[in-house]
Order: structure tokens, then C-alpha cells, then sequence
């Protein structure tokens, strides 16, 4: 079964500290990763997606299948940059489910 | 209006109680999702329409009906429910199946 993991569930770090979200997966196939971020009173949206390999607000995310893992990296950390993050996989069949991670809440201290 | 909006933004029913939670996008999407989000529990799927047809539904409780009249609109009628169902439900709709998804505000529902 489709499986996603996000092993902290609250991270904080200093302002302008390298950041790192874990996500690992478990899915039989080739899925779509993703990562939504919730920013305080928005509604959920997607921050990136693997196929897309862009760099948004300063975030990257690798897609290591060895590993089946998806972890979230910025080097340099910023206050806006507090929210609630989830890492999700998709496959492209009915019948994969959308599955989202638990979440794990960022807090940058200034 | 754009991207998705839901109504009511919250509601308080009892378990005898009958109503609807309502989502529409204005976004040209082919499907659309309605996913439950509570406090102890990851984002669940609940159920998936990709171009008016149901193609996914998780084992939901048949005290929850979808409906999805055509691409633009979407509804979870709720009937008889259980307190344990109280918690945040978002509608979200993509482009393509499997695709990004655009995410209404919710509808945060309390169950008495």
C-alpha cells in the first residue's frame, strides 16, 4: 500500500540555518511526489513537484528511488518560511491513491 | 469568484441532522476531491471525480454521500453522523487526474 512518512513533526530552526524536511515513501511503481505547504490562515498549496525540478521560494527537493526518499532542503532558512509542510504522493492510475505525509510544522526562530 | 471556494465555512449539526457540505471551482478542472483533515489523523482521500465520474472512494462510511452534478461543482451530503466525524473537510480540484491540486479553505464541521 501507499505509504508516506515524515518523521518530525516539528522542526525549528534559526533564521538563515540550512533547513531539511524529510518525507520517504513506500510505493510500488514510479509515483508523483509533491510538496504542500499550509503558510498560517492560507489555504494549502503546492510549494513543488518532482517532475516539475524547480526551485520555488528557495526550496529543492530530490526524488532519490534507492532511498524512496523526497526530503525538502533550503539552504538558508527565513521567518516567512514558517508553515505546516506535507509531502504527497500521487500515482497516475485509478486507483492510486492521493496520500498525504502527517505533516511536519517549520518554525523559524529569529 | 476564484480557484475553490466551500460552504459553509462552518458547520455545527447534530447526529439526527441532515446537510450538505458544498464545493465549486472556477478554475476549468476535470476533477475534483474531497479529503478529510482532523487532528489525529494525515490527510485522508475520501473521494475522487475525474470528469463527473467517481473514480476513487476510500472505504468512506455510506453516512457520507458524494455528489458531483458536473465538473465545476462537488458536494458531500452528510446524514446521521458520529461525533468522531468532526474535523476539517477540504474539497481540492486538478486539471488532469493525479495532477496538481488547488485546495478549497474548508469546511470545519462539529458533530454534537
Amino acid at each position: 500500500a501507499q505509504r508516506v512518512t515524515q518523521p518530525e513533526k516539528l522542526l525549528s530552526v534559526f533564521k538563515g540555518a540550512p533547513v531539511e524536511l524529510k518525507c520517504n515513501y513506500s510505493y510500488s511503481g514510479s509515483p508523483e511526489l509533491f510538496w504542500y505547504v499550509q503558510y498560517s490562515r492560507q489555504r494549502l498549496q503546492l510549494l513543488l513537484r518532482h517532475i516539475s525540478r524547480e526551485s520555488i521560494k528557495g526550496f529543492t527537493a530530490d526524488l532519490n528511488k534507492g532511498e524512496t526518499s523526497f526530503h525538502l532542503k533550503k539552504p538558508f532558512a527565513q521567518e516567512e518560511d514558517s508553515a505546516m509542510y506535507y509531502c504527497a504522493l500521487s500515482g497516475r492510475n485509478y486507483g492510486q491513491n492521493f496520500v498525504f505525509g502527517p505533516g511536519t510544522r517549520l518554525s523559524v526562530l529569529p | 469568484e476564484t480557484g475553490v471556494t466551500q460552504t459553509p465555512r462552518h458547520l455545527v449539526m447534530g447526529m439526527t441532522n441532515k446537510k450538505s457540505l458544498k464545493c465549486e471551482q472556477h478554475l476549468g478542472h476535470n476533477a475534483m476531491y474531497w479529503y478529510k483533515q482532523s487532528a489525529k489523523k494525515p490527510l485522508e482521500l475520501m473521494f475522487v471525480y475525474s470528469l463527473e465520474e467517481r473514480v476513487e472512494n476510500n472505504s468512506v462510511p455510506s453516512r457520507f454521500s458524494p455528489e458531483c452534478p458536473n465538473s465545476s461543482h462537488l458536494f458531500l451530503h452528510l446524514h446521521t453522523l458520529q461525533p468522531e466525524d468532526s474535523a476539517l473537510y477540504l474539497c481540492a480540484s486538478s486539471q488532469e487526474f493525479a495532477g496538481e491540486l488547488f485546495f478549497g479553505e474548508g469546511s470545519r464541521l462539529t458533530v454534537l
